[in-house]
């Protein structure tokens, strides 16, 4: 059981926008900035948002970051096939002293 | 550029003691700040924190697992070396060391490497 609550799928088709909740409590992403990771098939992860905002070096602007109270959210706006894998999102937890992850999302586009 | 690659057994056998290295390059964790985690996903499954050591070599560990892991850096050789003892099936996973900073998630990640726990 992740500490932080992702869906475990979604899935949407090419050039759709699709979003990704991350849903955690007041020690971890009310309290701390988060990150956005994206996991190709066979891959590790690769950092895509960070701070809950900035996209990471080389990442294109489709993809945006934002958090509001307790929850965080990833868009991915003019899908593409190769958008196609999961997605993690992370940040740091008051309470337990350490790095909490969600339980990721499997993205398919159809 | 910043760089970590994990290494070690691909096999171990149920109780035994499971040694990793994370050498990496590109950063200093004698640097104020930094730090490197361990970080493992099973098979199909979700990522769980492991441990981390910071420039300070202050220590954090994950509650469930506390008790079966150590963690030590070696500023001379740019290494983190990670030990988790009395593994078990369910330890099969990707092991994966990654760069971070005080309080916040990961940046860089190395490749990861899978270890089979099995007899």
């Amino acid at each position: 059981q992740s500490v932080l609550t992702q869906p475990p799928s979604t899935s949407g088709t090419p050039g759709q926008r699709v979003t990704i909740s991350c849903s955690g409590s007041s020690s971890n992403i009310g309290s701390n900035a988060v990150n956005w990771y994206q996991q190709l098939p066979g891959t590790a992860p690769k950092l895509l948002i960070y701070t809950n905002n900035q996209r990471a070096s080389g990442v294109p602007d489709r993809f945006s970051g934002s958090k509001s109270g307790t929850s965080a959210s990833l868009a991915i706006s003019g899908l593409q096939s190769d958008d196609e894998g999961d997605y993690h999102c992370a940040t740091w937890d008051d309470s337990l002293n350490g790095l909490v992850f969600g339980g990721g999302t499997k993205l398919t586009v159809l | 550029q910043i760089t970590l690659k994990e290494s070690g057994p691909t096999l171990v056998k149920p109780t035994q003691t499971l040694t990793l290295t994370c050498t990496f390059s590109g950063f200093s964790l004698s640097s104020r700040g930094v730090g490197v985690a361990w970080i493992r996903q099973p098979p199909g499954k979700a990522l769980e924190w492991l441990a981390l050591v910071y420039w300070s070599d202050d220590k954090r560990f994950s509650p469930s697992l506390k008790s079966r892991l150590t963690i030590t850096r070696d500023t001379s050789k740019d290494q983190v070396v990670l030990t988790m003892t009395n593994m078990d099936p369910v330890d099969t996973a990707t092991y994966y060391c990654a760069h971070n900073r005080l309080w916040e998630a990961p940046d860089f990640w190395g490749q990861g490497t899978l270890v089979t726990v099995s007899s």
